[in-house]
């Protein structure tokens, strides 16, 4: 296991275009985070799972964005006809949760450009 | 609502100098802080975390609940110390991370 990993690394898409991105944690972590980051800002939280269960959701994010996590394994972070504000960096970081100390490992992120 | 303040985009020091980053919370309940920092080209890491009070590459950060603040410090400066630094507000709370400070440090 060589730790988060996010695909794909950079996007770059039409306004309108409809956008996936995928994150697989480590495996033995049960919560696992999306977050959006913009220059000279740090991560904005967007929402997290406990196991397949997504049990926050940020008011930022909008009804454009949905995210899944079948089976508790792997996540995707859907975005429905993207505006150029959406551009930014897309982070995902797991945790074991609260009895570990819920420290964050965070994958690379995806980069998306939305022209 | 929950907030992180890290006052300093950008702090600039010599090698061999004292470091303070500085960190304030707001929350109404007991906090759980952390200390993420970014090397170039590499992603977001736990530095340290103040439960478990540990210093982490010369690295300590004290929480201080009457002046909302957990500043990270470390006594001299390494070049090798030179990244983007964030202060997170975590726990059972839903993760708010402060904007970052960058710190360079000069030889």
């Amino acid at each position: 296991d060589t730790g988060v990993s996010q695909n794909p690394r950079h996007k770059i898409t039409k306004r309108g275009q409809n956008v996936t991105f995928r994150c697989d944690p480590i495996s033995e972590h049960n919560r696992l985070y999306w977050y959006r980051q913009t220059l000279g800002q740090g991560p904005e939280f967007l929402t997290y799972f406990q196991n397949e269960a997504q049990l926050e959701k940020s008011r930022l994010l909008s009804d454009r964005f949905s995210a899944e996590r079948p089976k508790g394994s792997f996540s995707t972070l859907e975005i429905q006809r993207t505006e150029q504000g959406d551009s930014a960096m897309y982070l995902c970081a797991s945790s074991f949760g609260l009895d570990r100390g819920n420290e964050q490992y965070f994958g690379p992120g995806t980069r998306l450009t939305v022209t | 609502a929950q907030r992180v303040t890290q006052p300093e985009k950008l702090l600039s020091v010599f090698k061999g100098a004292p470091v303070e980053l500085k960190c304030n919370y707001s929350y109404s309940g007991s906090p759980e802080l952390f200390w993420y920092v970014q090397y170039s080209r590499q992603r977001l890491q736990l530095l340290l975390r103040h439960i478990s009070r540990e210093s982490i590459k010369g690295f300590t950060a004290d929480l201080n609940k009457g002046e909302t603040s957990f500043h990270l410090k470390k006594p001299f400066a390494q070049e090798e110390d030179s990244a983007m630094y964030y202060c997170a507000l975590g726990g059972s709370y839903i993760p708010t991370f402060g904007r970052g400070t960058s710190l360079i440090v000069h030889p």
